[in-house]
């Protein structure tokens, strides 16, 4: 089973609210990601996630905060975002043999489409 | 100059065609290759991937990788409409903390 579930698919919010996207895979990997991709260009990575710990963050604002609470679960909140910040977000696992490194084959969920009013 | 190049199209064949899929690198060091194919207003499916140079074939789908020349290919036989999709390829390194680098995607259109 490669299979990575994200929740809500849709979600509509304005720029005072507060919202969380989940993620949740069940495949073992323990390395985990948040991708954002706007139409027409490729994923554009925001955070990974190794052994539960952040790894990597690619300069994101502040508005958005990434957590794990486990191994198979990632969280991304969102707080005051801006219209700009509407785009499909994107969760992605992989198997991390080694707690510097993720394995380079990474599983995608379906995505949750965001819009920012 | 873009570490990975790839031709957006859109490429439109007719069913049963074979279809040629491209990418270009600059990056000596990438050793671990993958095409991702994405429908629309869904994630990214992982398709086929390879590690450093070779062929690598899946049902209809082969991978090719010709690292002397810093070139990567996606060839489908007896293309599908339901292949159509946006493809994109992939790709990184050992040391880069395995960041996957992309390219931009190419739109296939299969016409029945």
């Amino acid at each position: 089973d490669t299979e990575v579930t994200q929740t809500p698919k849709h979600l509509v919010m304005g720029m005072t609210n507060k919202k969380s996207l989940k993620c949740e895979q069940h495949m073992g990997h323990r390395a985990m990601y948040w991708y954002k991709q706007k139409a027409k260009k490729p994923p554009e990575l925001m955070f990974v996630y190794s052994y539960e710990k952040l790894s990597i963050n690619e300069s994101v604002p502040s508005r958005f905060s990434p957590e794990c609470p486990n191994s198979s679960l990632l969280n991304l909140h969102l707080h005051a975002l801006q219209p700009e910040d509407s785009a499909l977000y994107l969760c992605a696992s992989s198997q991390a043999e080694n707690p510097r490194e993720a394995q380079e084959t990474q599983y995608f969920g379906p995505g949750t489409r965001l819009l920012v009013l | 100059q873009k570490e990975v190049e790839q031709d957006p199209g859109p490429l439109s064949v007719p069913e049963g065609a074979i279809v040629s899929l491209n990418c270009t690198y600059s990056n000596s060091a990438f050793q671990y290759f993958m095409w991702y194919r994405q429908y629309s207003r869904k994630g990214p499916e992982l398709l086929m991937y390879t590690y450093s140079s070779g062929n690598k074939e899946d049902g209809r789908f082969t991978a090719q990788v010709d690292k002397s020349s810093k070139y990567i290919s996606l060839f489908i036989r007896d293309s599908q409409p339901s292949d159509s999709a946006t493809y994109l390829c992939a790709m990184t390194n050992a040391g880069n903390n395995r960041k996957l680098i992309w390219g931009l995607g190419t739109s296939l259109a299969v016409n029945p």
